[in-house]
């Protein structure tokens, strides 16, 4: 069957950097995203990565192992608006999203 | 209106009742789908349409039914719902289907309650 797992929760504290895992099997693999969801909001793009590597936006980077079923999303300086369920998604031989459960990220002051 | 937009946000009814949730995308995209979330699950896929044809029925009961009129708008229409059932339903539309890089777009969810 096709699997995603990540983390159900983790905390950070503000100014800080956190990096949320994501392992994923699938039936092939045409790219992996990361989504933002505020709690009651609808989830929002942050990144895709389809090659091996770090991809850089700003204060949020995300890695990609295809070998390993490997990524994970690194947020710099945390700010409390970055408090959020982050969701790691994987498209599959389909063309279907594949979803995890998301990690909820709390932050500190 | 910019971007996905559904109605209702909020919705409460009974096992008996009927009603029809709206999605409505003003990008331009040709694939528009219906999510079920629940809470600490994944994201579950219900139906995808693209250019208006459905073309994925993920097992989901037949008192959930999908209506594609065209390309911008999606329903969904409820009948004798179980309490299970209760969970946010995020429509979410993409530009191109079939190919890797195809950003799906979220609307904010209608937070439904089956009593």
């Amino acid at each position: 069957g096709q699997n995603i797992d990540q983390p159900t929760e983790m905390t950070a504290t503000e100014g800080a950097i956190v990096q949320i895992n994501c392992t994923y099997q699938t039936s092939g693999f045409n790219g992996l995203f990361w989504y933002q969801q505020h709690a009651g909001e609808a989830p929002t793009f942050l990144s895709y990565n389809v090659l091996d590597g770090l991809e850089e936006k700003g204060r949020f980077s995300s890695f990609l192992s295809r070998s390993k079923g490997y990524s994970y999303l690194l947020l710099k300086e945390l700010q409390m608006k970055d408090s959020a369920s982050y969701l790691c998604a994987v498209m599959d031989s389909n063309y279907q999203l594949i979803w995890g459960a998301g990690t909820k990220l709390i932050i500190k002051p | 209106e910019t971007g996905v937009t559904q109605t209702p946000r909020h919705l409460v009814m009974g096992m008996t009742n009927k009603k029809s949730l709206k999605c409505e995308q003003h990008l331009g995209h040709n694939a528009m789908y219906w999510y079920k979330q629940s809470a600490k699950k994944p994201l579950e896929l219900m139906f995808v349409y693209n250019f208006k044809e459905q073309t994925e029925n993920n097992s989901v009961p037949s008192r959930f039914s999908p209506e594609c009129p065209n390309s911008s708008h999606l329903f969904l229409h409820l009948h004798t719902l179980q309490p299970e059932d209760s969970a946010l339903y995020l429509c979410a539309s993409s530009p191109e289907p079939g190919q890797g890089y195809n950003e799906q777009f979220f609307g904010p969810g209608t937070r439904l309650t089956v009593l």
